[in-house]
């Protein structure tokens, strides 16, 4: 079983331009969550799903946006890329039975520069 | 405000017992997760606690105290492989996970 796949692995994007940064779950999880991490901040939520076809804002929501067509992709979007944007990606998956509780299942991540 | 405070860092010695602490102030609370991250790559599932107490699993325990916004993770015969980053993440009164900026936990021969 694959779990959670993500694409790019890595990218070098210049400012101003649009990225979709793809994720895919195989195991039918019904949420889905969307972080970045930054050194000596830790884990910050941007997007959430609780289930195809809804999505929810996290902590820092703001330059992206996210579609849940179906369980198994939530891709992530950045319209006009900024420098402060330059982070590592990671992808999250959970059942959804327990509501948050859930363990959260992560793709290895992307690693984004935007210069 | 949402809060939660890890050591930055922490050493220890191969074969040692270490003891990483997490401090929380949350506005509601509905779990305490620990993580494992090794470098470049994807944070694992350690433990969750939702009630008081002290859980183990193999060398590594997680204790818990919701009256005192306090847990730790302890980790018994070290070995080098655990070596990474320890995160700790409360589940906050809307469901959503709250991450601490995580332990680097450098173990040494």
């Amino acid at each position: 079983t694959a779990g959670i796949t993500q694409a790019p692995t890595s990218q070098i994007l210049a400012a101003g331009r649009s990225m979709t940064l793809r994720c895919t779950q195989d195991m039918r999880h019904n949420a889905m969550y969307w972080y970045r991490q930054d050194l000596g901040l830790g884990l910050r939520l941007i997007h959430y799903s609780n289930t195809a076809g809804t999505t929810g804002k996290g902590e820092v929501p703001d330059g992206y946006s996210v579609s849940r067509a179906n369980t198994d992709d939530f891709p992530l979007t950045l319209a006009s890329a900024v420098p402060s944007q330059t982070s590592v990606y990671f992808c999250a998956s959970s059942d959804g039975a327990s509501g948050g509780t859930d363990t959260q299942y992560f793709g290895p991540g992307t690693r984004l520069t935007v210069l | 405000g949402q809060n939660i405070d890890q050591p930055t860092e922490m050493t220890a010695t191969e074969g040692a017992i270490v003891q990483i602490n997490c401090t929380y102030q949350t506005s509601g609370f509905n779990g305490l997760f620990w993580y494992q991250q090794h470098a470049g790559e994807a944070p694992t599932f350690l433990s969750y606690n939702v009630l008081d107490g002290l859980e183990e699993k193999g060398r590594f325990s997680s204790f818990l105290s919701r009256s005192k916004g306090y847990s730790y993770l302890l980790l018994k015969e070290l070995q080098m492989k655990d070596s990474a980053s320890y995160l700790c993440g409360t589940v906050d009164s809307n469901y959503q996970l709250i991450w601490g900026a995580g332990t680097k936990l450098i173990i040494k021969p």
